[in-house]
């Protein structure tokens, strides 16, 4: 079963930051948080993953709290095109065959 | 990042046939893969998971004879769907990971099964 609950569905304004929120309360030290998105008929693409400590790449920025219960994922300057459904995962460790189990993310609408 | 082909995209066949479909990792060698399978409206539900050279991990539920895997090379992975029936009819994803283990999964863009 996934570890990680999202909401069903998220409006943002085009232009505005998108802020997506993952609680993964029962996640394990070693246990790395992961986000996918997926465009409709498509397969999911990578967006950012990590441990402890915030990340940011060219396409998002994870901010993972102290405890390492829940994370946020932020695109900073929301487009159309990423309409898509975001995916929160905590993958299972290297050593038990490091699945992505996938929940049921959260549908983000970006509107004009 | 890393490019994953499947093929076909699409295929539709005759119940009681079966069909295969390859995962390809283009620009690097992946150990492991994985299947997916997504219903309209669902998340990607995990079949198996593919390992270069030795058997395949199939999830609880998920009957292995059905749905066969190979994973003969650090490129390929195959998912042979047997004695296909309408149900059957899906999204299927496949997924694929640099030899190293540490790094992000790379997914395919999906083949869309109909079975008529």
């Amino acid at each position: 079963d996934a570890k990680t609950t999202q909401p069903t569905s998220m409006d943002c304004a085009e232009g505005r930051a998108a802020n997506l929120p993952c609680n993964h309360s029962t996640i394990s030290g070693n246990e790395y948080v992961y986000w996918y998105r997926q465009i409709h008929s498509q397969g999911p693409q990578y967006i950012i993953h990590g441990l402890k400590n915030n990340e940011t790449n060219e396409m998002a920025s994870l901010i993972i709290t102290e405890d390492r219960k829940s994370s946020t994922l932020i695109l900073p300057h929301a487009t159309l095109r990423d309409t898509a459904v975001y995916y929160c995962i905590v993958r299972v460790p290297q050593n038990q065959g490091g699945k992505l189990i996938f929940g049921q993310g959260t549908e983000l609408s970006v509107k004009p | 990042g890393a490019v994953v082909s499947q093929h076909p995209s699409r295929v539709i066949c005759k119940s009681g046939t079966s069909v295969k479909i390859e995962c390809r990792s283009l620009d690097f060698q992946a150990t492991t893969m994985f299947w997916y399978r997504q219903f309209p409206k669902q998340s990607l539900m995990l079949m198996a998971t593919s390992n270069e050279g030795s058997k395949a991990t199939y999830e609880q539920g998920v009957e292995k004879d059905k749905f066969l895997i190979n994973h003969a090379s650090l490129t390929l992975s195959t998912l042979t769907v047997t004695s296909a029936h309408p149900e059957d009819s899906s999204f299927y994803i496949c997924s694929a990971r640099d030899r190293g283990g540490f790094t992000e999964a790379f997914f395919g863009q999906g083949t869309r099964l109909t079975v008529v």
